[in-house]
């Protein structure tokens, strides 16, 4: 049972480029979840998706950045434009579906990817 | 608002000492689920413990252990007789109990270094 799946697992890029960090989450895991960590820094939330859906976007930066998680495929984390304040490691989590009795699932994180910007 | 507090960012010791990183937290949820993740040298996040608010039962796995105590918003975690390998970056969480939303509400980290 192939655990959560990330890549590239380093990526870099210049300023004004783009960067597509891809998510493939656990079989039968149906939620996604990005987070960021800065460097010196704790990782912080960035969007919760579920297949063709976003949950919770309340971390995204409000600029350059999006996410998506369509029906077939990886969720995709796409930084447009990139600076050198965009280097740090993006960590990708997934979860089952919700438990009929509400109690929510841990999640299971991929081992990030780097984002190097030059 | 849900807060994570590792107050201590740096903690060195010398193999078999025991040693103790701090978490306190803050929310306004009565149910909730807490978290420690180690992340090694190597860099990826390796899940330890997750514990729900309700169980106030103190946890023992091996050299670690765990302090859970609800009415100072505490969970520490305890590694006995330290070892070199115990050198990583340890991450307390938050997250919610209940609904579809589990994100992650996590401290700052607290940096172990283990000398022998």
């Amino acid at each position: 049972n192939a655990g959560v799946m990330q890549n590239p697992r380093h990526l870099v890029r210049r300023r004004g480029q783009e960067a597509r960090l891809r998510c493939s989450p656990m079989k039968g895991h149906s939620h996604v979840y990005w987070y960021r960590q800065l460097p010196e820094e704790g990782l912080k939330f960035m969007v919760y998706l579920q297949k063709e859906n976003i949950i919770d976007e309340s971390g995204m930066p409000k600029e350059r950045f999006s996410a998506e998680f369509p029906k077939e495929g990886p969720s995709i984390l796409r930084i447009q434009q990139v600076v050198r304040g965009d280097s740090a490691a993006y960590f990708c989590a997934s979860s089952p579906p919700s438990r009929h009795t509400g109690s929510s699932y841990e999640q299971y994180f991929g081992p990030g990817t780097r984002l190097t910007v030059t | 608002a849900q807060k994570v507090t590792q107050a201590q960012t740096e903690i060195s010791v010398v193999e078999k000492e025991d040693v103790t990183l701090d978490c306190v937290y803050e929310t306004r949820d009565t149910t909730y689920y807490l978290f420690w993740y180690k992340q090694p040298p190597s860099g990826e996040l390796v899940f330890l413990i997750r514990r729900n608010s309700f169980d106030e039962q103190n946890e023992i796995s091996g050299r670690y252990s765990w302090n859970f105590q609800k009415s100072t918003s505490s969970f520490n975690f305890t590694i006995t007789a330290s070892q070199v390998v115990d050198s990583a970056v340890y991450f307390c969480a938050l997250s919610a109990f209940t609904g579809a939303n589990s994100k992650l509400t996590f401290g700052k980290g607290i940096t172990l270094s283990v000398r022998p």
